[in-house]
């Protein structure tokens, strides 16, 4: 079955609101990191979480690991018209060291 | 420091032929992986060469496959090309293989090749 999930495939946010995107797999983590590709450009690295229960801000981008290390999120507050992108999360699953592409969430924003 | 290079941007080819493409790493990464970019299917990891040899290995057919040489650039190759495998192409490098459990150094990606199959 699928090992990873990531949700919502897509998100339309007024100028302002917050964005969240969360990453689930069925497999323990090493690692996770984040990555944000701008419409027409290429995946541009965010963060890497590896601790259970790790948080890391980046100004308004808070990045979060579950304490089972099973699962993330990336969290906007007040996003602006610059938020524009998809994000993506990159999974190595721990043991067999498989790599994995989350499916991504494309946020848009109504300015 | 130079960024990914990817060549070519853009390639048109016809069904059953097949296809090379390039990637030339920041200097001193010797991590290089590939991914297949669609809009339906997103980014979809094919795989990554480290220290020329495959380390880690995506879901894709025989079709697709590549290697890497002693100064770490890296080719992908696709043989009998068909309709869907139309997408970008992209290669990322790294200082250290992704399946490193001590692994902390991000992906750097190229700008890709747009590969059509008509």
């Amino acid at each position: 079955g699928q090992q990873v999930m990531q949700i919502p495939q897509y998100q339309h946010v007024q100028e302002g609101e917050d964005f969240t995107t969360y990453c689930n797999s069925s497999t323990t983590l090493s690692n996770i990191q984040w990555y944000k590709q701008r419409p027409g450009g290429h995946p541009v690295f965010l963060i890497q979480l590896v601790k259970s229960g790790e948080v890391k801000k980046q100004k308004r981008l808070t990045f979060q690991f579950g304490e089972a290390k099973k699962n993330s999120s990336l969290h906007i507050t007040a996003t602006q018209t610059t938020d524009v992108g998809t994000y993506f999360c990159d999974l190595v699953l721990q043991g067999a060291q498989k790599l994995v592409f989350g499916q991504g969430t494309r946020l848009t924003i109504n300015p | 420091k130079a960024g990914v290079t990817q060549t070519p941007r853009y390639l048109i080819k016809t069904r059953g032929q097949q296809v090379t493409l390039s990637c030339s790493p920041i200097s001193g990464h010797r991590s290089v992986s590939w991914y297949q970019q669609t809009p339906g299917q997103g980014l979809q990891f094919l795989f990554e060469y480290f220290s020329e040899t495959q380390r880690n290995k995506g879901n894709f057919p025989g079709r697709f496959s590549g290697r890497q040489f002693s100064n770490s650039r890296s080719e992908m190759n696709v043989s009998t090309l068909e309709l869907g495998d139309s997408a970008l192409y992209l290669c990322a490098s790294s200082l250290e293989a992704r399946a490193n459990p001590n692994y902390n150094s991000p992906l750097h990606f190229g700008n890709g090749t747009r590969l059509t199959v008509t």
